[in-house]
């Protein structure tokens, strides 16, 4: 069965540090993997999209990485700030019509 | 564009009674997707369409109905409300299956 673990499930951080969220995914066959981003009340918003040959994409203080061999990625978010907080999903297509979402990390930056 | 839209935005049934959730996209995609999310579980897929007068049972469908006469539309029907179905819904839609998802602001619905 395809599935997309993420760890932390929640995490607080002070304003100006950086964190880094993580997802594993066991979901085959591989197309791509995205990272949304969505605030409370709000629809998720896509940050990035990497396929099979991406190891590193950016996207403003947002850089996710991807590594195929062991299924696993990761949001990195530099220099944190108050608008940062939200819930963060990874969420993998494969071979179906339907992608495979992450439950979420819940992010809280604090000032 | 407007992007995404639902409607409505806010809704409370009485257990028993029926309603349709509307979504509508302005950005020509074939796939349309509705979910519903609720704390801790992340977002479900309920029903699905690959295109105009498709539609395909996803994750969680039962209790639910869905019809796509029209590209742009896809609505979601309750037939008759179960306070298990108090959730936020979205819609999304994407141009293709492997790309990503637009989704739409939600809905609230309150069962009770």
């Amino acid at each position: 069965k395809n599935q997309v673990e993420q760890s932390p499930q929640s995490l607080i951080i002070l304003e100006g540090k950086n964190c880094t969220l993580q997802c594993n995914y066991t979901v085959s066959p591989f197309s791509n993997l995205r990272w949304y981003k969505q605030d409370t009340g709000r629809g998720p918003v896509s940050l990035t999209i990497m396929t099979f040959s991406e190891n590193t994409k950016s996207n403003g203080r947002y850089t996710a990485t991807l590594d195929a061999d062991t299924k696993q990625s990761s949001l990195h978010i530099t220099a944190s700030q108050l608008s940062d907080s939200a819930s963060y999903i990874c969420v993998v297509s494969g071979g179906s019509y339907i992608p495979t979402f992450g439950r979420g990390t819940s992010l809280i930056v604090h000032p | 564009n407007a992007g995404v839209t639902q409607t409505p935005k806010f809704r409370v049934l009485k257990t028993g009674q029926s309603m349709t959730l509307l979504c509508a996209q302005d950005m020509n995609h074939e796939y349309m997707y509705w979910y519903r999310q609720d704390p801790g579980m992340g977002l479900r897929l309920i029903h699905y369409s690959v295109g105009e007068g498709t539609t395909a049972k996803g994750e969680v469908p039962d209790g639910y109905n869905v019809s796509r006469l029209k590209k742009q539309n896809f609505l979601l029907g309750l037939e008759s409300a179960a306070p298990s179905q108090t959730s936020v819904y979205f819609c999304a839609s994407t141009i293709d299956y492997t790309y990503e998802q637009y989704f739409g602001p939600g809905t609230r619905l309150t069962v009770t």
